[in-house]
């Protein structure tokens, strides 16, 4: 079975300061995903960045970049020169081989402090 | 913009009164998908729809029940409502079933039970 682990439950940030949120992951499939998914206070679940075991370089998307280490199975997601609109909860989260269900990690909350 | 959109954003039943939940896309997306999300959690499937195979989840109580009449619409149906049902339910779709892609959420409708 799979299992997602966010071991930060809330950060602060500085305005325009860079933040890491960090994510560990545990899955016997050698073929799997990874992603990242912003949740603001209204609720819904925004699509970040995606990683797939087999990539060999780093996924990025805008500020949004994702530091996967395979061996120590973590995919840590940097989000660079932070705004305020970037204070929300983020969720990693894992898809297994067979199938594309989600499993969630428990969330890291993030507040931007101007 | 193709998008996925769940109605209504919120909704408030009586304890033991069914209750239905709509998400519809435009995306024309094979799958479907229904998340339950309590209070401070991470979000958790229910059930999802591939095309018209639906694949429930072990541990989702037969409370719960799902119908896809089309490739546009999906719904959840909460037979009997109790307290503990009371949490945001999140509709997503993705292309397939093949590991790796994105799932794209709808806003989300938040269930409040009396």
């Amino acid at each position: 079975a799979q299992k997602i682990t966010q071991t930060q439950p809330g950060m602060f940030v500085q305005e325009k300061e860079a933040v890491t949120l960090d994510c560990t992951y545990d899955t016997s499939d050698q073929s799997y995903g990874l992603f990242w998914y912003k949740q603001p206070s209204s609720g819904e679940m925004i699509f970040l960045i995606y990683q797939g075991s087999y990539d060999e370089q780093n996924a990025t998307e805008g500020r949004y970049s994702l530091n996967f280490q395979k061996a120590r199975k973590s995919a840590n997601l940097v989000i660079s020169a932070s705004q305020l609109g970037d204070s929300a909860m983020y969720f990693c989260a894992m898809t297994e081989a067979a199938g594309n269900k989600l499993t969630f990690g428990g969330g890291t909350r993030v507040l931007v402090k101007p | 913009d193709a998008m996925v959109i769940q109605n209504p954003r919120y909704q408030v039943t009586q304890f033991g009164k069914p209750v239905t939940l709509s998400c519809s896309q435009t995306l024309n997306h094979n799958v479907m998908y229904w998340y339950q999300q309590k209070s401070s959690q991470a979000p958790k499937l229910l059930f999802h729809y591939y095309d018209k195979d639906f694949n429930n989840e072990a541990d989702t109580p037969d409370n719960f029940q799902s119908r896809r009449p089309n490739t546009s619409f999906c719904f959840l149906d909460i037979r009997s409502p109790g307290l503990g049902d009371a949490a945001m339910y999140l509709c997503a779709t993705s292309r397939d079933v093949t590991g790796g892609q994105p799932q794209h959420f709808g806003d989300g409708t938040r269930l409040s039970i009396l």
